[in-house]
Order: C-alpha cells, then sequence, then structure tokens
C-alpha cells in the first residue's frame, strides 16, 4: 500500500534560518503530492502540490519538488519567519483509488524563535 | 461561502454515550472525507463517500458509522463511545475526479471520558 514517510519534528529554528522538511513516501502508481500546514487550533490548509515529475510547487516562499527517482518532496523555505510555526504534513493521491483518498504523514512540528 | 464547517467544535461524551458530528460543505463537492487526527500518527481516514447516497470505509471504521442522504453534508456517528475515540475529527471535502487537493473543515475535538 501506499504511505508516507516525514522527518521527526519538533523542529526549532531561529528567524530567517533555512528550512528543510524531508518527505518521502511508497506508492504504486503516479501520484499527486501536497504539502498541508496546520495552524494551532485550525484545520488543515494546503500548501503547495506537484501533481508529477520534476514539477515544483510553491507558495508563500516555501517550496518542493517532486522528485520520482528519489520518491521524495522535500519542503524547504529559505528564510522562516514566525509566523510559520506550525505542523507540516507530506502526503499523496494516487488516481487509481476510488476515492482518491490522501495518505498522510505523520506530520512536523515547526517552531520558529525570534 | 463557508467552505466546510463542522459542528460541535468541542465535545465531551462518557464512555458508552452516542454522538453525531455533522460536516457541511457549500461547494458542490462529490466527494467527502472523515479523518481523526491523533499524535504522532498524521491523520487517518475512517470513512469516505464518492456522492450522495454513497459510504465507504477507510482504514479505521471500527465503532463509526456515516450518512450522506445530501451531498452537501457527511455525518459521523459515534454508536457507543469509548475513551479510546478521544481524538481530533476532521471532515473533508474535494470536487471532481481530477482535483485531488482536499479541503478541510476546522475540527471538533472530542474527549471520551
Amino acid at each position: 500500500g501506499n504511505s508516507v514517510t516525514q522527518m521527526e519534528g519538533p523542529v526549532t529554528l531561529s528567524e530567517e534560518a533555512f528550512l528543510t522538511i524531508n518527505c518521502t513516501y511508497t506508492a504504486t502508481g503516479y501520484p499527486s503530492l501536497f504539502w498541508y500546514v496546520q495552524y494551532p487550533g485550525e484545520g488543515l490548509q494546503l500548501l503547495l502540490k506537484a501533481t508529477k515529475a520534476d514539477d515544483k510547487g510553491s507558495n508563500k516562499g516555501f517550496e518542493a519538488t517532486y522528485r520520482k527517482e528519489t520518491t521524495s518532496f522535500h519542503l524547504e523555505k529559505g528564510s522562516v519567519q514566525v509566523s510559520d510555526s506550525a505542523v507540516y504534513f507530506c502526503a499523496l493521491s494516487e488516481g487509481n483509488n476510488a476515492g482518491n483518498m490522501l495518505t498522510f504523514g505523520g506530520g512536523t512540528r515547526l517552531m520558529v524563535k525570534p | 461561502n463557508a467552505g466546510v464547517t463542522q459542528t460541535p467544535k468541542f465535545r465531551v461524551l462518557k464512555t458508552g454515550q452516542s454522538m453525531t458530528l455533522l460536516c457541511a460543505q457549500d461547494m458542490n463537492h462529490e466527494y467527502m472525507y472523515w479523518y481523526r487526527q491523533d499524535p504522532g500518527m498524521g491523520l487517518r481516514l475512517i470513512h469516505y463517500s464518492v456522492g450522495e447516497g454513497t459510504t465507504a470505509k477507510g482504514e479505521v471504521p471500527d465503532g463509526y458509522n456515516v450518512s450522506r442522504l445530501k451531498k452537501q453534508n457527511f455525518l459521523l456517528g459515534l454508536e457507543s463511545a469509548a475513551p479510546s475515540q478521544t481524538s481530533v475529527y476532521f471532515c473533508a471535502s474535494r470536487g471532481s475526479l481530477n482535483h485531488r487537493e482536499q479541503f478541510f473543515g476546522p475540527g471538533t475535538r472530542l474527549t471520551v471520558l
């Protein structure tokens, strides 16, 4: 079956530091890949996505590139802010299941200190 | 346009009690999902629906039932709550087959004593 593995947190950074959150996946076909963000007390929001190999998703200064050869979709940001403190979830969706369900990683908590 | 809404936001139950969580979406989406979120485990799919009148089991369906009598609503029921069902529950919806992005509600925090 499908699975998503993320680096365990929490990740603690100082403001303006460089961020990488690793994500690797296992899938039988050609999944779409997503990063969702969950701010404290809220639901999940889509941060960015990529639908095919070598696609780069980007939003709010965050980027992730769909690497089929390494089955990875690592999240990066060049300069984090305190407002980026949240839990980040990597997820995949494959088109060959009836509900196009999302498979999530366990989440990585990011804490950015001023 | 409210997106995906969930009621209630918080609930405390005693073991053996029943309750229903309501999810509503105003985006005319075909697909709806119920997840539970537990620490360190990400989100796990409980049940889902691919259209009005249809439901299907997800990864962790035991102890839950669902109904999709109207396209915009997806109900999650607990017939006899257990402490293991203490969790945060999220509803999500998605549009057509070609759009895989899911839109999430704000969550319901349920505690079973």
